[in-house]
């Protein structure tokens, strides 16, 4: 099945706490994303990665990292969380973007900071 | 960058017709226009996606006039369970040194539909 999967689903962290939000896509797609949803904010772009290797700050990147090392993963990393990054995070692929902007989305990752 | 304005909530009885209008002034030539729904809790589903006039699938129509400025999602006799928050989403297409297209999306704030029996 094709799909795009998240991990943890639910996680709750205190302030300075490294963590990761794992992604994975197994339709071969060039293109992933990460996004935060907040009440009142609707969908919010954090970075993005058109191929692997390839990584480019979205509109609220400030506070995380990414890397893209293969096509399949693409991790999110918060290196020192803080509580306004509480909040639900979605992972998104696409096959292309050239024009096309069908994304499939994870599951969704539930974050508390406190 | 585009940015898109949607109405933030709607109200529509069951087997109405419902239209969301969403503005994008600064649409880029080669940009597409597409539309998301989401439930509480999931992630959004791909609706609709279109690039001038008229779109149809079995879920819905995009209607997109000549200046691009603007569409209109359209939902053919809603029921009870197309309650959902309703996103539009404009994207920036511009070449990059990579050869491809820029992936800095911007979605709207989306419309929340209530369908009440």
């Amino acid at each position: 099945e094709a799909q795009v999967t998240q991990n943890p689903r639910y996680l709750i962290t205190v302030t300075g706490k490294k963590l990761t939000v794992t992604c994975s896509q197994n339709m071969n797609h060039e293109y992933m994303s990460w996004y935060r949803q907040d009440p009142g904010l609707g969908l919010r772009q954090i970075y993005y990665s058109m191929n692997v290797e390839v990584t480019d700050k979205g509109d609220v990147p400030e506070g995380y990292k990414v890397s893209r090392k293969e096509k399949r993963n693409f991790p999110l990393i918060l290196e020192s969380p803080s509580p306004n990054q509480t909040s639900l995070y979605f992972c998104a692929s696409s096959s292309s973007l050239a024009g096309s902007y069908e994304q499939y989305f994870g599951p969704g990752t539930r974050l508390t900071v406190t | 960058l585009a940015k898109t304005t949607q109405p933030i909530s709607m109200d529509s009885y069951e087997g109405q017709e419902v239209n969301i209008t969403c503005s994008h002034n600064n649409i880029a030539t080669n940009d597409y226009i597409t539309w998301y729904q989401q439930f509480p809790s999931q992630g959004p589903r791909f609706i609709i996606q279109g690039y001038k006039t008229k779109v149809t699938n079995e879920v819905a129509s995009l209607f997109i006039p000549a200046d691009r400025k603007s569409s209109t999602l359209s939902l053919p006799r809603v029921s009870l369970s197309d309650t959902a928050v309703y996103y539009c989403l404009v994207g920036d297409t511009s070449p990059t040194s990579y050869g491809g297209s820029q992936g800095n999306l911007i979605f709207g704030k989306g419309t929340k539909l209530s369908v009440k029996p």
